[in-house]
């Protein structure tokens, strides 16, 4: 169980493109699911923490109108890198929280690797 | 603003050597979470330790937390090169959210 899928595994995109990525937990409901950036060899960035059906809570530093986040239910969060440059390429993970006894694990997806052109 | 601080940042060792990782911090954390990390994939769930003084045992991967829930530790047991990976500790605190240490990348050479 605890299983959360991402989508794509890997995009490549010309600059000034937008590109979004799927998070879903597969076979729980997560009422909250977090996006994280990391960069080569080292550790996860918080970008943001999205509860299913309100705004996204975006950590400081990161542009909320670059960085899109919906949670639309609660097996689906989606984040769209508008209008991406080269500098936002990184390995993007998101991970979901759910709800009842194992409410204080998070639980990662594989990862989606972006490389803006 | 909670830090959690991780040590070693890279180990190198030999098939057969034990190891420690260290993951300490000012601050009391609720839980705190082990992941193992695969270059190109996401991070996978070790172990979850909430009690303080509280021991796991994973096979030959040793998980502590501390008295004071501030610190813990994962000792590795005859590494093997399939140990080989990013390991992440990362402690929860208020609202469940989750800080993330810097990570311990362990090379295991057979």
């Amino acid at each position: 169980g605890a299983v959360v899928s991402q989508h794509p595994s890997r995009v490549i995109c010309k600059s000034g493109t937008s590109v979004k990525i799927e998070c879903r937990s597969l076979d729980f409901q997560a009422t909250t699911m977090f996006w994280y950036r990391q960069f080569p060899k080292q550790s996860l960035m918080l970008m943001a923490t999205s509860n299913e059906g309100s705004k996204a809570t975006y950590e400081q530093g990161v542009e909320k109108d670059k960085f899109l986040i919906n949670h639309a239910s609660l097996t689906l969060s989606t984040l769209t890198v508008t209008s991406a440059h080269p500098e936002d390429s990184s390995f993007y993970i998101c991970s979901a929280r759910g709800v009842g006894g194992r409410g204080n694990e998070q639980f990662f997806g594989p990862g989606t690797r972006l490389t803006v052109l | 603003t909670q830090l959690l601080e991780q040590s070693p940042q890279f180990l190198s060792i030999q098939e057969g050597e034990n190891l420690t990782v260290y993951c300490n911090s000012s601050s009391v954390f609720s839980s705190l979470q082990w992941y193992r990390q695969e270059p190109g994939e996401g991070p996978v769930l070790l172990v979850t330790v909430v009690t303080g003084g509280e021991v796991k045992k994973l096979k030959r991967l040793t998980f502590q937390f501390g008295d004071a829930r501030k610190d813990s530790s994962l000792h590795i047991t005859a590494a093997q090169p399939g140990d080989t990976g990013l390991y992440l500790c990362a402690g929860a605190g208020a609202g469940n959210m989750l800080t993330f240490g810097g990570g311990t990348r362990l090379m295991v050479k057979p």
